[in-house]
Order: structure tokens, then C-alpha cells, then sequence
């Protein structure tokens, strides 16, 4: 069974920076999948962060791309976030999840980590 | 890229049918052509409930089902029961990029 757990800090404070570790169990991330982040604020949708593959390839979206960085650890199957000069603007439940590369659905997902932000 | 549109409630009274709405520019419709359908409910992380505009992964009941048409994707929920109550969202995929489009989200109420 394909497992992936977040894990990180759960509070900062403005202008640090946010890093995040997914740990996949289960499935190799060598393997042929994409490997995302989607964030939701308290209360409020989703919002897609970005996707890396294997190769280091990384997939950002546009509005957080220049404070987005994210990497693959192969040796311990795990990839990671980090998300630089946060406001409380990014106070969110951060999961990471594992999309399929020909359909882009998202099949398996963790249990979410909450991050807050204060000022 | 800006975020698709989805009602943000519905609701249908048990045994009923609901639709969802996903909505799409048309250069969402050219580029981001491959839709994705979740189901969360409160304190959980979302779940596949429909892939490649119109497949349900194994599992999920047979009353979700999808469709689309020129800049709109749905998703339909057939024989509504109270566990379908929660949220629901669209992804639109662009294997070009590859990246992803979301809907806001809809909440679904089970009357």
C-alpha cells in the first residue's frame, strides 16, 4: 500500500522559510510518477504548489515560482518543499501527494500538515 | 492560468442526482485537457473519485460519474446519499507543462 507522510515544522514566523519533507513508503518515487504539493488555507480550496520528478525536473506554479524550491532524495524515497520569505498569507494544511504522469490525477495523498505563519 | 469556476454549493435531497460544474477559458479547454475529481470532507485530505475526465479508480461507487463538454467538465452523483456530503474539486491537467489548474471547490449538502 502506497503511503506518504509530511513532516515539518508547524509554526513559523514571517519572512523565514517553510521546509517540508514527504516521506514515500510502499511505492519507489524512482518509479514513474510525479510527486506534488497542493496546499489548502484554513477554510479554503486547493491550491496546486508544484510537482517534481525523479530527474530533479521541477513543475512550479507561476504565482509561487520564485519562492518555490522543491528536490528528490531517491536514497530515502522521500521529496521535499521549501517555500522562502512566508507570510501568514501561507498559513495552510500542506499535503503532498503522488500524481499519475498520463492523466495527472492525484491517486494517492498524505494526511495533510498544518503550517501556521504569524507575524 | 487562473482558477476554474465551480458553484460554490449544491444540494439534492437522498435518492436524487447532483450535478457539479467545472468551468473552464477556452485556452484552459486547449491546454489543460485531461480532468480530475476529488472528494474531501472536513479534516481529510481529498480522494480520487474520477480521472481522465470520465474514469472512477477502483472502488468508488459506480453513482460518480463524469463528463465533459467545450469549457465545462462535471461531475455528476447519482442516487445521493449522506455520506456524499463534503466538498468537491476539478483538477485540469496539461501534460505539455505538465502543470494543473484547480476549481474552488464545491459543497455539496445532502438535504
Amino acid at each position: 500500500q502506497v503511503q506518504l507522510q509530511e513532516a515539518g515544522p508547524g509554526l513559523l514566523k514571517s519572512s523565514e522559510t517553510l521546509s517540508l519533507t514527504c516521506t514515500v513508503s510502499g511505492y519507489s518515487i524512482s518509479s514513474g510518477y510525479y510527486w506534488g504539493w497542493i496546499r489548502q488555507p484554513p477554510g479554503k480550496g486547493l491550491e496546486w504548489i508544484g510537482t517534481v520528478y525523479h530527474d530533479w525536473s521541477t513543475y512550479y506554479n507561476p504565482s509561487l515560482e520564485s519562492r518555490v524550491t522543491m528536490s528528490v532524495d531517491t536514497s530515502i524515497n522521500q521529496f521535499s518543499l521549501k517555500l522562502t520569505s512566508v507570510t501568514a498569507a501561507d498559513t495552510a494544511v500542506y499535503y503532498c501527494a503522488r500524481a499519475i504522469i498520463l492523466s495527472g490525477a492525484h491517486d494517492y495523498w498524505g494526511q495533510g500538515i498544518l503550517v501556521s505563519v504569524s507575524s | 492560468q487562473s482558477a476554474l469556476t465551480q458553484p460554490a454549493s449544491v444540494s439534492g435531497s437522498p435518492g436524487q442526482s447532483i450535478t457539479v460544474s467545472c468551468t473552464g477559458t477556452s485556452s484552459d479547454v486547449e491546454n489543460y485537457n485531461l480532468v480530475s475529481w476529488y472528494q474531501q470532507y472536513p479534516g481529510e485530505p481529498p480522494k480520487l473519485v474520477i480521472y481522465e475526465d470520465n474514469k472512477r479508480p477502483s472502488g468508488v461507487s459506480k453513482r460518480f460519474s463524469g463528463s465533459k463538454s467545450g469549457n465545462t467538465a462535471s461531475l455528476t452523483i447519482s442516487g445521493l446519499q449522506a455520506e456524499d456530503e463534503a466538498h468537491y474539486y476539478c483538477f485540469a491537467y496539461a501534460r505539455s507543462g505538465p502543470d494543473w489548474v484547480l476549481g474552488g471547490g464545491t459543497k455539496l449538502t445532502v438535504l
